[in-house]
C-alpha cells in the first residue's frame, strides 16, 4: 500500500463545476504539499499546510491531522485547470517527501 | 515568500554528453535541497538529500557515479547527468529548505536525450 493515496486517478468534469481531490496518507508528517502540473511538465506549487485550511483564490485546500487526510477543492472549475494535481507529504523523521500518484484532472468548456 | 528557481525548464540533448541542472533558492538559505525525477505516467521519486558542504545521499538505485550532485553553497545545489543516455530522459526536480520551515518546488526540468 502507497503511504500517500490520492482519489480519483482521473476526473473529467463540465466548466464551472465545484471539484474534490482527496489524498490520505499513513505517515507522521510535519507538512502537505498541493502541487499541480502541468502537461509540459511544469510543477507549481499551490499550498504547503500542516493544520486548517488555506484559500488561494478559486483554490481551497484542507487537511485533517487526526485522520491523516487532505482536500484540494476547485471552486468554479475552468478548462485552464486541466492538469495533474500532486498530493505529497513532508515526512517527520527525515524531512523526505512521499508523492502520491497525481490526479489528472480534465474540465470540458 | 521561498523561491527557488530551478534552470533549465527543459533541455535536449546528444547522447552521450552531460547535462548541468540548477536548483537555487532566491531569497532563502537551504540546508537541504532533494532531488527527484518522475519517469512517464509515474510518481516523483527520490533520487538523492543533498545537504550543504557534504556529500549527497543517494536512494538505492540511483548511480551516484551518473547522477552528481553538488551542493556547494546554501543558495546552490546542481544535478549533472553524465553520458546521458535516452533512458535518463526524465522530468528532475528539485526541492528546497532548511526543515523546519518547510521545502519549496522548483519547477522541474524535462531533459530529453538523443
Amino acid at each position: 500500500k502507497n503511504e500517500v493515496e490520492q482519489s480519483p486517478q482521473n476526473l473529467t468534469a463540465q466548466e464551472g463545476e465545484f471539484i474534490t481531490i482527496n489524498c490520505s496518507y499513513s505517515v507522521g508528517i510535519s507538512a502537505l504539499h498541493w502541487l499541480q502540473q502541468h502537461p509540459g511538465g511544469g510543477i507549481v506549487s499551490l499550498f504547503m499546510l500542516s493544520s486548517g485550511k488555506k484559500k488561494h483564490g478559486r483554490l481551497i485546500a484542507t487537511i485533517n491531522i487526526q485522520e491523516k487526510h487532505s482536500s484540494l477543492h476547485i471552486t468554479a472549475s475552468h478548462p485552464r485547470d486541466s492538469a495533474v494535481y500532486i498530493c505529497a507529504v513532508s515526512v517527520n523523521r527525515d524531512d523526505k517527501i512521499i508523492f502520491g500518484k497525481g490526479t489528472r484532472l480534465h474540465i470540458l468548456p | 515568500g521561498a523561491v527557488v528557481s530551478q534552470h533549465p525548464s527543459w533541455v535536449i540533448c546528444k547522447s552521450g554528453t552531460s547535462v548541468k541542472i540548477e536548483c537555487r533558492s532566491l531569497d532563502f538559505q537551504a540546508t537541504t535541497m532533494f532531488w527527484y525525477r518522475q519517469f512517464p505516467k509515474q510518481s516523483l521519486m527520490l533520487m538523492a538529500t543533498s545537504n550543504e558542504g557534504s556529500k549527497a545521499t543517494y536512494e538505492q538505485g540511483v548511480e551516484k557515479d551518473k547522477f552528481l550532485i553538488n551542493h556547494a553553497s546554501l543558495t546552490l545545489s546542481t544535478l549533472t547527468v553524465t553520458s546521458a543516455h535516452p533512458e535518463d530522459s526524465s522530468f528532475y526536480i528539485c526541492s528546497a529548505g532548511t526543515g523546519g520551515n518547510g521545502y519549496t518546488f522548483g519547477s522541474g526540468t524535462r531533459l530529453t536525450v538523443v
